[in-house]
């Protein structure tokens, strides 16, 4: 079975700076996927940015990037010049392909941007 | 174009009561699922469908839970003699099939039990 680990429950950071979120799983897979979701108050959960794991390049989207360390089954989300509007619940993902996409995700960690 | 819509937004019921919740996906959208959110936790998968396949309803907690999925697009998850632990937040999303696809959440539905 998949398991996606996410070890800080809660983290904050000045608006401005930045942060990094992280995130380890346990497959016995070669290929799959990863993603980050953002739900904040409002409880939609957004799609922040996902990553193959063939790739080597991490993947980027403005101002989050990834840290993909595959040998080390860690993925982690930094968030740089970090903004109110940042503040949410943050979920890391796991998909493992060609099983009708299912995921698995982590607990969560509670991000607060503090102006 | 419209996202995963889900209703009621909010609900209230008593205990021992059934209850039925309501997503609406993506148009073109052959995936479905169903999450719980309990107060702080993270997401619970409880149901999935594709297509005409049978779903994978390994996630349902109880067979107080069930779902079905009417043509291929929307779904209705019921909860039937509803207990307080039951209270949660209810997620529903829906992707294309095929590698790599995210998932596309609706807002939930917040069911409380009193």
């Amino acid at each position: 079975a998949q398991t996606v680990t996410q070890s800080q429950p809660e983290m904050s950071v000045q608006e401005a700076e930045t942060v990094t979120l992280s995130c380890t799983y346990d497959t016995s897979e070669s290929n799959y996927y990863l993603f980050w979701y953002k739900q904040p108050p409002s409880r939609q959960m957004i799609l922040v940015i996902r990553q193959e794991a063939y790739k080597q390049q991490n993947a980027t989207e403005n101002r989050f990037s990834v840290n993909f360390q595959k040998a080390a089954k860690s993925f982690s989300l930094k968030i740089s010049d970090s903004q109110l509007g940042d503040t949410a619940m943050y979920f890391c993902a796991f998909m493992k392909p060609y099983t009708g996409n299912q995921f698995y995700f982590g607990t969560g960690t509670s991000l607060t941007v503090i102006p | 174009g419209a996202g995963v819509s889900q209703s009621p937004s909010n609900k209230v019921t008593e205990k021992g009561k059934d209850v039925e919740l309501r997503c609406d996906p993506i148009s073109g959208h052959t995936a479905l699922y169903w999450y719980r959110q309990s107060l702080g936790q993270g997401l619970e998968f409880l149901i999935y469908f594709q297509g005409n396949s049978a779903p994978d309803k390994s996630g349902l907690p109880s067979d107080r839970f069930s779902a079905e999925r009417t043509g291929g697009s929307v779904s209705t998850l019921t909860i039937q003699r509803t207990q307080q632990e039951d209270s949660a937040v209810y997620l529903c999303a829906s992707s294309l099939f095929g590698d790599n696809q995210p998932q596309h959440f609706g807002d939930g539905t917040r069911l409380s039990i009193l």
